[in-house]
């Protein structure tokens, strides 16, 4: 009965290939968000969706690409993958106003590109 | 434009020890803020949050944090150290104008000594 679940939990690929990331959220919230956690925990922001519409977009390449086929789910895909993309990827979900609520996290995928 | 930050990066504390982890923030509207836990190799979890409410907020595991708008700090502490406490620990913050985004602090990391 998890709130927030993600697929896979672990993800190891070469250089060059595209993978894909997908989150759920069984809490009926309107915002879900991708963040990226790197080695140091740094947690920053990469993309957000309020009721299906794109709404944060930060600096991050083009390679990746968010979707969000209904409000329950957040995809991320990767294409091209690089070294420097090895992190763990969390998805969330919150409610309220501006997603003002607090935010609930996922268990997080950790991609490692060799 | 919201920001946060968290002062020393690592505490240690011994066991039944005063814990005090340090959050700084900068907004310039009235602020939410959030602390967050995440033990290793899952997602963040929330402990408490402010908003506008009680200065004081009771958080879940005994921790507790006190708003203070005159110093614009929101620190977390909790009177007596357990081993179960040792995780990362990130302070958060957001605010309406501030489109769905949540700041998050660097991390620190709490380590319990026996």
């Amino acid at each position: 009965d998890t709130a927030v679940s993600q697929t896979p939990k672990y993800l190891v690929t070469q250089m060059g290939n595209d993978k894909s990331i997908k989150c759920e959220q069984n809490l009926g919230h309107d915002t879900m968000y991708w963040y990226k956690q790197d080695s140091k925990k740094f947690l920053k922001i990469m993309f957000s969706y309020n009721n299906k519409e794109l709404i944060i977009n930060e600096t991050v390449p083009n390679r990746f690409s968010p979707k969000s086929p209904d409000k329950a789910h957040l995809n991320l895909h990767i294409n091209s993958l690089e070294l420097g993309d090895s992190a763990v990827y969390f998805c969330a979900s919150s409610s309220g106003q501006e997603g003002l609520g607090e935010q609930y996290f996922g268990p997080g995928t950790r991609l490692t590109v060799t | 434009a919201q920001s946060v930050t968290q002062l020393g990066s690592h505490v240690s504390v011994s066991e039944g020890a005063l814990v005090l982890l340090r959050c700084n923030y900068s907004s310039s509207v009235p602020p939410y803020l959030f602390w967050y836990v995440q033990y290793p190799n899952q997602g963040l979890q929330l402990l408490l949050k402010y908003t506008s409410a009680a200065t004081l907020v009771k958080g879940i595991n005994g921790f507790e944090a006190e708003f203070k708008k005159s110093e614009t700090s929101f620190h977390l502490t909790k009177p007596s150290a357990h081993m179960s406490d040792a995780a990362e620990y990130f302070c958060a913050v957001s605010d309406r104008g501030g489109g769905f985004k949540t700041i998050f602090g660097a991390g620190t990391r709490l380590f319990v000594k026996a």
